[in-house]
């Protein structure tokens, strides 16, 4: 079956470290998306890519990194500038046209310790 | 720019009730419409969508949501609600103009007593 995978699905995190959240879809699906989510705030968009090799910064993407070297692949990278990371991250992808649905991933909750 | 606007950040309701949850967008061109649900600590999946033609839309398990472009608003209802229904829901819009961008509202928690 076609899907999002993200890994892991727990993930702590010391700070001052950097750590990377995997996303991977065999939808093949052009644009994907990173999606913070912290309760009461709903959906904030960090990164998105419609294309290998492109990404464009959402409104959040302050202490984010991201590549997009491969269409079924879209992973992020919370570095040591993010002040608050601790959150639910929810990768996202769609087809070419707008008026398709996003589908998602189950998520992956970081903390920090 | 396109924005959405859930109404209601809470909306508690007994079992076997109805239900509506409110959602109101802007735009300044067509647009596409959704409904996504998510259950705890797990991600969105789709309820329905509205692209074009009838303004009523049934979706998964028994929701409907009715495109009213005049009040643009695109509200999800339920005649009859469940335990398992207890969620939180968002309401999205996709729009020329935001490229691939869909723009979600903050969501609405549901919360289905017994």
């Amino acid at each position: 079956d076609g899907g999002i995978t993200q890994s892991p699905k727990y993930l702590f995190r010391k700070e001052g470290q950097n750590v990377t959240l995997s996303c991977e879809q065999n939808l093949n699906h052009d644009a994907m998306y990173w999606y913070r989510q912290d309760p009461g705030q709903g959906l904030r968009l960090i990164y998105y890519s419609q294309i290998v090799n492109d990404f464009q910064k959402g409104d959040i993407a302050e202490g984010y990194s991201v590549s997009r070297e491969k269409k079924e692949s879209f992973p992020l990278t919370v570095t040591s500038a993010q002040k608050n990371p601790t959150a639910f991250y929810l990768c996202a992808s769609t087809g070419v046209r707008m008026n398709t649905e996003a589908f998602f991933g189950q998520g992956t909750r970081l903390t920090v310790v | 720019a396109q924005s959405v606007t859930q109404l209601d950040s809470q909306v508690p309701v007994f079992e076997e009730a109805p239900v509506e949850l409110r959602c109101n967008y802007s735009s300044s061109v067509s647009v596409y419409l959704f409904w996504y649900v998510q259950y705890p600590n797990q991600g969105l999946q789709l309820l329905l969508k509205y692209l074009s033609g009838s303004t009523l839309v049934k979706g998964i398990n028994g929701f409907e949501a009715e495109f009213n472009k005049s009040q643009t608003s695109f509200h999800l209802r339920k005649p009859s609600v469940h335990i398992s229904d207890t969620a939180e829901y968002f309401c999205a819009v996709s729009a020329s103009g935001g490229g691939f961008k869909t723009i979600f509202g903050a969501g609405t928690r549901l919360f289905v007593k017994a």
